[in-house]
């Protein structure tokens, strides 16, 4: 079955640690992204990249870094900078280039990371 | 002004009711417009994309004013299983890094 996978699911983190969350897809798709939900809140956008070995910011990228050394990989580091890291990470792709006739995102089943 | 604005809710609604729900957008150059499921603890979902014309499918109606700049669905026969929160979703440009998510509404649906 072809989808994302993110791990870990539960993570707990003590303060000034990084960490970093795996995200995987087989769906050959070329845009990876990362978002970030609070409670109460939307969905923000901390990362995303749209081809292997390129990424950009959204619109929350202080105190997080990503890599894209493969295509089917979108890594998410959280790291000692970040203020209030405890949310619900997901990580989702798309297809490139002319939008999808749905403009449909692929989300993860999401990493909820908490920092005590 | 938030850039798309939705009713938090909860909508408590009983079984069989028709409920609907709407969403406001300030970016006036906005392309597409969509609306995601999400289940408590869960990932969003599409749900269905709301096209200029209005679209239907099955008890789910979409509809889309570009002059009032707001964007509705209609659940019609409301079922135990369509508890969840709805977000509504509005991309401003080509790239799907270009969507705006709504905080969501959430709907129960109550025996």
């Amino acid at each position: 079955d072809g989808g994302i996978t993110q791990s870990p699911k539960y993570l707990f983190r003590k303060e000034g640690q990084n960490v970093t969350l795996s995200c995987e897809q087989n769906l050959n798709h070329d845009a990876m992204y990362w978002y970030r939900q609070d409670p109460g809140q939307g969905l923000r956008l901390i990362y995303y990249s749209q081809i292997v070995n390129d990424f950009q910011k959204g619109d929350i990228a202080e105190g997080y870094s990503v890599s894209r050394e493969k295509k089917e990989s979108f890594p998410l580091t959280v790291t000692s900078a970040q203020k209030n890291p405890t949310a619900f990470y997901l990580c989702a792709s798309s297809i490139l280039g002319a939008p999808s006739p749905t403009g449909e995102l692929f989300f993860g089943e999401g990493s909820r990371l908490t920092v005590l | 002004r938030k850039e798309v604005e939705q009713d938090p809710g909860p909508f408590n609604v009983p079984e069989g009711a028709t409920v609907a729900f709407n969403c406001t957008y300030s970016n006036s150059a906005s392309q597409s417009f969509f609306w995601y499921r999400q289940d408590c603890r869960k990932e969003p979902k599409l749900l269905m994309s709301v096209y200029s014309s209005g679209n239907e499918d099955g008890r789910f109606t979409a509809q889309l004013n570009r002059a009032s700049q707001y964007i509705s669905l209609l659940i019609r026969d409301s079922k135990l299983s369509d508890s969840a929160t709805y977000l509504c979703v509005v991309r401003s440009g080509a790239g799907s890094y270009q969507l705006t998510f709504g905080k969501g509404t959430k709907l129960s649906v109550i025996p």
